[in-house]
């Protein structure tokens, strides 16, 4: 595997189920990042993690719970989800500078997501 | 707080013809990203702008720079179908984050 995998593809869940999204990146990146993508809205940077620490959480609400066990694996938990969360799920990597800056973010596939 | 912005959202135009999608940005920087993103698809790395007065050129498509007027510019020159798609530029600013725009939706029609 090369650059950034993301699995499940397509998931389908109802408001009360619970499930999981993966994501493994295969760059030596030291930071990952969740986007959401609604139809017809701007991405949305929902979390940042600068070496497995949490550095960025933009008011996503609590039924989005991330994880980030190491370098190459951010999970995003998902749980009583509302119909308004379907949207394409993105991961990203890069590199991120002692002084914070960013280089170059590779994007996985995508998870697309259906609340029903 | 960062703000990018890209005109036009929207860009419908013939094939052979050129047009230019402006992303202007509210604070200093010095990196800027082009991405693509085909319907369905995720982002897919274009051109990466690491100082003032960059240019890169990849086939029809050319990005540049210009960090004094926080503006970058995504050139087309007769553009063929398969460019249709949405163009997102994205800057840096420090805070371990890129800060996105809105991003530019191209139709080219034959």
């Amino acid at each position: 595997e090369t650059g950034v995998t993301q699995t499940p593809r397509h998931l389908v869940m109802g408001m009360t189920n619970k499930k999981s999204l993966k994501c493994e990146q295969h760059l030596g990146h030291n930071a990952m990042y969740w986007y959401k993508q609604s139809a017809k809205k701007p991405l949305e940077l929902m979390f940042v993690y600068s070496l497995e620490e949490r550095v960025e959480n933009n008011s996503v609400p609590s039924r989005f719970s991330p994880e980030c066990p190491n370098s190459s694996h951010l999970f995003l938990h998902l749980h009583t989800l509302q119909p308004e969360d379907s949207a394409l799920y993105l991961c990203a990597s890069s590199h991120l500078s002692g002084t914070r800056r960013v280089s170059e973010q590779y994007f996985g596939p995508g998870t697309r997501l259906t609340v029903t | 707080e960062l703000k990018v912005e890209q005109n036009p959202l929207f860009l419908s135009m013939q094939e052979g013809k050129n047009y230019t999608i402006y992303c202007n940005y509210s604070t200093t920087s010095d990196r800027l990203y082009w991405y693509r993103q085909d319907p369905g698809k995720s982002l897919e790395s274009l051109f990466v702008l690491l100082s003032n007065g960059a240019v890169k050129q990849e086939g029809r498509l050319m990005a540049s720079l210009d960090t004094k007027a926080r503006l970058s510019t995504l050139h087309i020159t007769a553009a063929v179908h398969d460019l249709s798609a949405t163009y997102f530029c994205a800057v840096d600013a420090s805070g371990s984050r890129l800060t996105f725009g809105e991003g530019t939706q191209l139709t080219v029609n034959p």
